[in-house]
């Protein structure tokens, strides 16, 4: 099974910061990675596919990079409404697996 | 719009088998290129995918919990099914349903996901 891992478990950040989530892959991945957000008492919410793709709706503030074992979601400058836990997700074989989840939480 | 909606019980006993369905509405489980999967999530915890169906009746499963897991389809009804067997507490979780796709340009991504529904083991 490819293993995800997410790094930081949780970040602090303000309104109006940039911040950046990491997630690594335990086998090359190519570019098969999403990312969801979460938030309490809700569904995950696909955010972007193909590691860098957004998904129709989702405000352009939100962006993937990497490629292979290596990616990030980066938030340009958090609104009010980001604040909840980010999940990736390799998405080119069976079977599926997701990261622990990074929490972002309100400084 | 494309909508799924768990139903099942709330409470299951501990060795019994925990049954839930996903009624999908708004569209067809039949649509070629898409899979229906379950997903569930521990209170406090991450996600886990538990496995996937395609209209076909192809199922793919979690290593880890294939033993006990059945999934099935009734593409009459427009609906799939979870069966887990032999349930413990450590099987309480929030249980979704939801579509991914099978091919490019996204991969298996799960687009569109039910609301969820909480089953409980407990005596």
């Amino acid at each position: 099974d490819i293993q995800m891992t997410q790094s930081p478990s949780s970040l602090s950040a303000s309104v109006g910061d940039r911040v950046t989530i990491t997630c690594r892959a335990s086998l090359g991945i190519s570019s098969w990675l999403a990312w969801y957000q979460q938030k309490p008492g809700k569904a995950p919410k696909l955010l972007i596919y193909a590691a860098s793709s957004l998904q129709s709706g989702v405000p352009s503030r939100f962006s993937g990079s990497g490629s292979g074992t290596d990616f990030t979601l980066t938030v340009s400058s958090l609104q009010p409404e980001d604040f909840a836990t980010y999940y990736c997700q390799h998405s080119n074989i069976f079977p599926i697996t997701f990261g622990q989840g990074t929490r972002l939480e309100v400084k | 719009q494309l909508q799924l909606q768990e139903s099942g019980p709330g409470l299951v006993k501990p060795s019994e088998t925990l049954s839930l369905i996903c009624n999908v509405s708004g569209g067809s489980i039949s649509s070629t290129g898409y899979y229906w999967g379950w997903i569930r999530q521990p209170p406090g915890k991450g996600l886990e995918w538990i496995g996937s169906i395609y209209y076909t009746g192809s199922t793919y499963y979690n290593p880890s919990r294939k033993s006990r897991v059945t999934i099935s389809v009734e593409t009459s009804k427009n609906q799939f099914s979870l069966k887990l067997s032999s349930v413990t507490a450590a099987d309480t979780a929030i249980y979704y349903c939801a579509r991914h796709e099978s091919t490019a340009p996204g991969g298996y991504i799960f687009d569109h996901w039910g609301q969820g529904t909480l089953v409980t083991v407990s005596s």
